[in-house]
């Protein structure tokens, strides 16, 4: 059974800081691995989607790399705001079309 | 706008009682799918449905039931037999053909109070 894990849970780091957020997979057999950012009370917003056939994406100040044979991806965020201040999920879809999500990142960015 | 609307946003509801969560999109996905979000956990598939008139069971689905008859709506039921149905409800959609990006788009949810 696929699991994902997210390191850390939490995150607190001053503004204009870069950072990156990590995601790890235990089963490489996936399909696309895609970043979501909650903010409280709200559903996900899609930040990126990666297939399996590539190597990374990039919107505005963020990007996202994946390495299926090890199993993972990061999300590096360039010059942070505080605004980007939210919970940061990735998920897997793997075997039988089916997402498995990661527990999250909370990040915090201080003015 | 295209999108997925979720109602109510915020629903209370008495121990014994069955209330519905409404799940509507207009993007013309294929797939729709319900997850639940509690505190400190991550989220959890509770049903999910590829084609109209047709859903399957996720991790979760004991204590809750669905229904698929147009392939713009997919609203969850949770009923009295969900011994701890407080908790925020997300509902989910995206093309299911693995031809496309299979990219997921949620809607906004909805937070179920038991009193």
């Amino acid at each position: 059974k696929q699991e994902v894990t997210q390191i850390p849970a939490a995150l607190s780091v001053p503004e204009g800081e870069n950072l990156v957020l990590n995601c790890s997979f235990t089963d490489s057999a996936i399909y696309n691995l895609q970043w979501f950012r909650q903010d409280p009370g709200k559903g996900l917003t899609s930040l990126l989607l990666i297939q399996s056939s590539q190597r990374e994406q990039t919107s505005g100040r963020l990007n996202a790399s994946l390495d299926k044979s090890s199993g993972r991806s990061t999300l590096y965020i360039a010059a942070s705001q505080p605004g980007d201040s939210a919970t940061y999920l990735c998920a897997v879809r793997g075997a039988g079309n089916m997402l498995t999500f990661g527990g999250g990142t909370r990040l915090m960015v201080k003015p | 706008d295209g999108g997925i609307t979720q109602s109510p946003k915020y629903l209370f509801r008495k121990e014994g009682q069955n209330v519905t969560l409404s799940c509507e999109q207009n993007l013309n996905h294929d797939a729709m799918y319900w997850y639940r979000q509690d505190p400190g956990q991550g989220l959890r598939l509770i049903y999910y449905s590829q084609i109209v008139n047709d859903f399957q069971k996720g991790d979760i689905a004991e204590g809750y039931s669905v229904s698929r008859e147009k392939k713009e709506s997919f609203p969850l039921t949770v009923t009295s037999a969900q011994k701890n149905p407080t908790a925020f409800y997300l509902c989910a959609s995206t093309w299911d053909s693995l031809i496309y990006t299979g990219e997921l788009f949620f809607g906004e949810g909805s937070r179920l109070t038991v009193l």
